[in-house]
């Protein structure tokens, strides 16, 4: 079983549109995370959400809006999409407070054109 | 949060123990020490951290100097599969950043 997956894997769409990454973990965890990897490899926080809530958002467009529908699901829906909005993103899990051993999905990798 | 700094790449050879450095001179005192690594086009994958006393798990060992200033990842017989981009993080107990830096791109030769 994966542990934490994410939907789809490739996204392929143009300016403007809209879009959502869908993120499931199935290891029990209180806690989800978004990250955005660019293309210089750079990996950075985007949005931490605990048992529903959030709890980290970073400096972030706010086309960019999390929902976390119950704590085994985050999803990062993307509005007016832009080609800087080309990137990785992961999603990961961790047990207890922000940050502890977390668990990443595969990555959705997002092209804007 | 203290920052890191870390070679951008090392060579081990395959069987043989890859030890990677990280330097963090401000770290603070309840600051934690962590290892993660990404292999290729895959989601990073949590190794192992330690706040001060030297660690061990079945992936790798973890050497903090006595000062905290800088610690050692050891992968004790590497092999090719362990080819990767390893990131050292340091962070406070229940702060809210989390940053990966640029990372040490190990390669194992055979």
């Amino acid at each position: 079983d994966t542990a934490v997956s994410q939907t789809p894997k490739y996204l392929v769409t143009q300016m403007g549109n809209d879009k959502s990454i869908k993120c499931e973990q199935n290891l029990g965890h209180d806690t989800m995370y978004w990250y955005k990897q660019d293309s210089k490899k750079f990996l950075k926080i985007m949005f931490s959400y605990n048992n529903k809530e959030l709890i980290i958002n970073e400096t972030v467009p706010n086309r960019f809006s999390p929902k976390s529908p119950d704590k085994a699901h985050l999803n990062l829906h993307i509005n007016s999409l832009e080609l800087g909005d080309s990137a990785v993103y992961f999603c990961a899990s961790s047990q207890g407070g922000a940050f502890d051993e977390q668990y990443f999905g595969p990555g959705t990798r997002l092209t804007v054109t | 949060d203290a920052k890191t700094t870390q070679p951008p790449s090392m060579d081990c050879a395959e069987g043989r123990a890859a030890n990677l450095p990280c330097n963090h001179s401000t770290i603070s005192g309840n600051e934690y020490v962590y290892w993660y690594r990404q292999i290729h086009s895959q989601g990073p994958q949590y190794i192992i951290h330690g706040l001060k006393n030297n660690e061990t798990n079945e992936m790798a060992s973890l050497i903090i100097t006595e000062d905290r200033k800088s610690s050692t990842l050891i992968l004790p017989h590497a092999t090719l599969r362990d080819t990767a981009v390893y990131y050292c993080i340091v962070r406070v107990s229940n702060g809210n950043q989390f940053y990966f830096g640029t990372g040490t791109s190990l390669t194992v030769i055979p």
